[in-house]
This record gives C-alpha cells, structure tokens and sequence, in this order.
C-alpha cells in the first residue's frame, strides 16, 4: 500500500532560521515520483519539486533544498534562512509510474509552517 | 504564461441548488483532475479525465458529476449541495508524455459555501 507520512502538523520558526519538513513514504514498486507542494493561504498549490526513484541527488534551488534518502524512505524538505512569505502548508506526495498508465497521486496530511518576524 | 484556470474563485449556493465549477488550462495536458479539499485537510481526488475517458473513484458520491467537452476545459457539477460540500475544489492537470510527465499542476481553486 502506499503511504505519506508527514510527522510534524505544525512548525513555528522566527524568520532566518532554518526549518526541516519531514516526509516518509511507504511503497512497493520501485519506480515512483515524490513531490512537495506548498499552499499558501490563498488556497493554491503550487509544485516545487518532483523527484524520480532512481535519481537520489538532492537538490538545492535558492533557499530550499531536498534531501531524498531511498535507504530511509524520506524525501525532507529544508528551508534556508525562512522568512515570512514562506508561511504556509507543505504537502509532500507520492506518484508511482506505471508506463504510460496514471499513477496516482498521495498526499501527505501537510505541515502548516508560521514563520514569524 | 500556461497555466490553470478556475472560476469562479468563490461561490456561493443554497442548500440543493445545483452548482457548476469550471476548470480551463493553457498547458495542453491529456489529464485533468478534481480534487475536494476541507480545512485543514489533503486534497481528496474525486476523479479524473484520462483524454476522454472518466475515471471515478469509488467513494466519490454520486451527487458529484463531471464534463469534459474538450481537451481545455472541465467541469465539476454538484447536483444537490448539502452543507457538507463546502470546501476548497481544486482543478489539476497533468500529461503522460514528456519529461515532466504525471506532475500535477493545480488552479487557484474554487471555494464553495453552502448556505
């Protein structure tokens, strides 16, 4: 079964700290994408990343990075020096590639991240 | 700029009255999606449109329905409203071919009230 676990409901930082969103996945095939998406309280969800099973580089854009560990089954999401625009919930989710068949997509329950000034 | 588009961004319904949301996107995806999203909640998919074809999931009642005319737009209808479908409703798309395939991209959203 798959399954996305993200630990923290809540984070509260003060702006330029740094903060690490938690994501554990659960599943059984081993070609599948991993995503982090943030929704501002606008409502939207707008994609950061998405990572392949088989490529475990992590990667850095700016502020964020993302730390994918195959061993551990997680997919954390750091921010760098936060500040108050980066409030807002972090939904990580799970997609498992079939060919040219939809996986579907699995969130998981997000974490509100204040990031106060 | 590609994007998807959702109108309107806020609605408001009486209790039975059927209500109709829109989805339309510029990006040229194969699938489109709706999602119902209660506070404090993950979006939960009701169902989704692989080129033509509808695909329902189990639990989505059936007062949910949904039109596809054309690759562009979708629609999300609610025959009869109850209080419990107020909510956050958010349209998505993705495509099956490409680099970036089965990354879902998602509107604004719609948030509908039922009064």
């Amino acid at each position: 079964a798959q399954k996305v676990t993200q630990a923290q409901t809540e984070i509260s930082v003060v702006e330029k700290e740094d903060v690490t969103l938690d994501c554990v996945y659960e599943t059984r095939d081993t070609t599948y994408y991993l995503f982090w998406y943030k929704q501002p309280p606008s409502g939207e969800l707008v994609f950061l990343i998405r990572r392949n099973s088989f490529d475990e580089q992590n990667e850095i854009s700016g502020r964020y990075s993302w730390n994918f560990q195959k061993s551990t089954s997680s997919f954390n999401f750091t921010i760098t020096a936060s500040q108050v625009v980066d409030s807002a919930v972090y939904f990580c989710a799970l997609s498992e590639s079939r060919g040219s068949t939809l996986g579907r997509l699995y969130f998981g329950r997000g974490t509100q991240l204040t990031v106060w000034p | 700029d590609a994007m998807v588009i959702q109108n309107p961004r806020y609605q408001v319904t009486q209790f039975g009255k059927p209500v109709t949301l829109s989805c339309s996107q510029t990006l040229n995806h194969n699938v489109m999606y709706w999602y119902q999203q209660k506070s404090s909640q993950a979006p939960k998919l009701l169902f989704h449109y692989y080129d033509k074809d509808f695909n329902n999931e189990a639990d989505t009642p059936d007062n949910f329905q949904s039109r596809r005319p054309n690759t562009s737009f979708c629609f999300l209808d609610i025959r009869s409203p109850g209080l419990g479908d107020a909510a956050m409703y958010l349209c998505a798309t993705s495509s099956t071919h490409g680099q970036g395939k089965e990354t879902q991209y998602f509107g604004p959203g719609t948030r509908l009230l039922v009064l």
